[in-house]
């Protein structure tokens, strides 16, 4: 079974402070995909990295960065330097890469970011 | 750039009617998902699809819920008697094939049952 925990349900900072939102998960696979979705108010999901489990290595991308732990089994994501357009909710997401025929992602239950002015 | 649609973006229904969500994938991917978040909650899984058949269905997915890909560019979500609790919004996802790692969203369509 697989599960991912983001505890933090809620985060209000200001503009320009440094966030960083948690996501610990469980598989039994020995291999799987990491990933962090972005979903703004107007619903959609954007897609924001994906880690294979490989690949333990940090990864920055502007004012984004990923901190991935196989030893906490912890996936978590950085906003320097927050911005207003920032505001959203954000899921970390967990898939294997078992083979087979399937490869459903299974969700944290995401954490409402809100950054103000 | 390829991208996966969903049509329509709002559907508002009334209890025990039958709804049709459709979704066209990037065209060449194998595998399907269609998947479900009821408002303020985390997205679950609903069901996967490959070589025209479910691959994996959770509990969500019961016999109200089919899927069809009739004619190999639609992916068909079908609710036959919608409830109360079908309101979500509705992902579809269309994947390349094995190895390929990633998920394409939809933008979604936003089931309302009154």
């Amino acid at each position: 079974a697989q599960k991912v925990t983001q505890a933090q349900t809620e985060i209000s900072v200001v503009e320009k402070e440094d966030v960083t939102l948690d996501c610990v998960y469980e598989t039994r696979d020995t291999t799987y995909y990491l990933f962090w979705y972005k979903q703004p108010p107007s619903g959609e999901l954007v897609f924001l990295i994906r880690r294979n489990s490989f690949d333990e290595q940090n990864e920055i991308s502007g004012r984004y960065s990923w901190n991935f732990q196989k030893s906490t089994s912890s996936f978590n994501f950085t906003i320097t330097a927050s911005q207003v357009v920032d505001s959203a909710v954000y899921f970390c997401a967990l898939r294997p890469n078992s083979g087979g025929s399937n490869y459903k992602l299974t969700f944290g239950k995401g954490t409402l970011l809100t950054v103000n002015p | 750039e390829p991208e996966v649609t969903q049509t329509p973006s709002h559907q508002v229904t009334q209890m025990g009617q039958e709804v049709i969500l459709r979704c066209v994938p990037i065209s060449n991917h194998l595998y399907f998902y269609w998947y479900r978040q009821i408002l303020g909650q985390k997205v679950e899984f609903l069901v996967s699809f490959y070589n025209n058949e479910i691959s994996e269905k959770s509990e969500i997915f019961d016999d109200q819920f089919s899927v069809e890909r009739p004619d190999g560019s639609n992916f068909t979500l079908k609710i036959r008697s919608t409830k109360l609790e079908d309101s979500a919004m509705y992902f579809c996802a269309s994947e390349a094939g094995f190895g390929s790692s990633e998920q394409f969203f939809g933008p979604g369509t936003r089931l309302t049952v009154l």
